[in-house]
């Protein structure tokens, strides 16, 4: 079935660092991939997306590259700000006759520090 | 730009209580979906709907929930008799088969 691998947290970083997140799927068909971000205490925030390879999505400052040779949507950013501090998920999302499915990583927490 | 609208913010019940979440979704969005997530963990498929049906379940979605679109604009997700294991943040969603998804900022349930 499918599903994401996320790398797991926490992060910690100082401010003005470069920021990666992996993530790996697995989907049985041609899925669109997703980064969606969660600020303390709110819901989730759709970040980037991007629904075919090769894509690359980008917001803010993150980017991130479909790459289907390796299975991969790495979430990246040069300079992480202390506002970036969040949990961040790598989702999926497949077509099925009855409609679409997400499917969630386990989520990153970030913190950047001053 | 459209939201998801998703009413109460927070809502606290006592166990063995039901509670509705209410989800106003996009107006000309076609399917639509329960998803939960429980502190800490990962965010779970609970239920889609799709032409006044059910199209999907996980097995979270057992018989004490079900869901409804009662007026054509409200989408709503009903907990029959919680349990302190319901506690979590519920997301309501919609889309367009061929368009992305929004959410909505989510319903926190606290059971005690």
């Amino acid at each position: 079935g499918d599903s994401v691998t996320q790398m797991e947290g926490p992060v910690t970083l100082s401010e003005e660092a470069f920021l990666t997140i992996n993530c790996t799927y697995t989907a049985t068909g041609y899925p669109s991939l997703f980064w969606y971000v969660q600020y303390p205490g709110e819901g989730l925030q759709l970040l980037l997306k991007a629904t075919k390879a090769d894509d690359k999505g980008s917001n803010k400052g993150f980017e991130a590259t479909y790459r289907k040779e390796t299975t991969s949507f790495h979430l990246e950013k040069g300079s992480v700000q202390v506002s970036d501090s969040a949990v961040y998920f790598c989702a999926l999302s497949e077509r099925f006759s009855t409609g679409n499915q997400f499917y969630f990583g386990t989520g990153t927490s970030l913190t950047v520090i001053p | 730009e459209p939201e998801v609208t998703q009413t109460p913010s927070h809502q606290v019940t006592q166990m063995g209580q039901e509670v509705i979440l209410r989800c106003v979704p996009i107006s000309n969005h076609l399917y639509f979906y329960w998803y939960r997530q429980i502190l800490g963990q990962k965010v779970e498929f609970l239920v889609s709907f799709y032409n006044n049906e059910i199209s999907e379940k996980s097995e979270i979605f057992d018989d004490q929930f079900s869901v409804e679109r009662p007026d054509g604009s409200n989408f709503t997700l009903k907990i029959r008799s919680t349990k302190l294991e319901d506690s979590a943040m519920y997301f309501c969603a919609s889309s367009r088969r061929d368009y992305g998804y929004t959410f909505g900022s989510g319903t926190r349930l606290t059971v005690v």
